[in-house]
């Protein structure tokens, strides 16, 4: 089955401006979850949806967003750049809310934000 | 609050000799899962293995296995018969049941010589 895809792969935009990661999970995944991944920080849990609902959200400014739609796939919107928001950012993808169900949960590829 | 750590930034392996990768973890949870992931440079989180707290004998995937000790709290990571292809940043994370958010340690970053 198709893995997690995530678009784009890259991207470079200027301090001050917007934009929209997308993420669609494996078929029959209804969980997605964010993470940034800087040198400096590592890995650091952005938010997850379920069913189209934020279900929790990590420690990042009003600026990162996100949403999923009826179909699991997810976007996440940060408005505003600024340099530090230069990153990977990854996707995950589970079953469902709970961990129990989560025995396996499977990453995109990432998109690489640049911000100069 | 839940910690993951590994505590060994880089590993050198001989190609075709086993590795042992640390973690050590932290929660009150008494319902958890363990990951390991490999990262190469691509950037893709690659899932090799999993063990559930609950799980009585020690995961293994081919040439993965995770060394279990849930009374030490670890859950190091073994591959055996390391291949060039294995070279990437490893990583150790940890899911409590009563969420689904993932806690990753820092990674290490191995490299098989040949």
């Amino acid at each position: 089955k198709a893995g997690v895809t995530q678009t784009p792969r890259y991207l470079i935009k200027t301090r001050g401006q917007q934009v929209t990661l997308s993420c669609s999970p494996i078929s029959g995944h209804r969980s997605v979850s964010w993470y940034q991944q800087t040198p400096g920080q590592g890995l650091q849990f952005l938010f997850e949806y379920f069913s189209e609902t934020q279900r929790n959200k990590g420690n990042f400014p009003g600026r990162f967003s996100g949403r999923q739609f009826s179909n699991s796939r997810s976007e996440m919107n940060v408005s505003t750049l600024e340099l530090g928001d230069s990153a990977l950012y990854l996707c995950a993808s589970s079953l469902g809310p709970r961990g129990a169900m989560n025995t396996e949960a499977f990453f995109g590829q990432g998109t690489r934000l640049t911000v100069v | 609050a839940q910690k993951i750590t590994q505590t060994q930034p880089g590993m050198f392996v001989q190609e075709k000799e086993a590795v042992t990768l640390d973690c050590t973890y932290d929660t009150s949870d008494p319902s958890y899962g363990l990951f390991w992931y490999k990262q190469p440079s691509s950037g893709e989180m690659i899932f090799l293995i999993y063990q559930g707290s609950y799980d009585q004998q020690n995961a293994t995937e081919g040439r993965y296995s995770l060394n279990f000790q849930k009374a030490r709290k670890s859950a190091n990571l073994v591959i055996s018969a390391s291949q060039l292809g294995d070279s990437a940043m490893y990583f150790c994370a940890m899911r409590v049941w009563s969420g689904n958010q993932f806690y990753f340690g820092t990674g290490t970053s191995l490299t098989v010589i040949p």
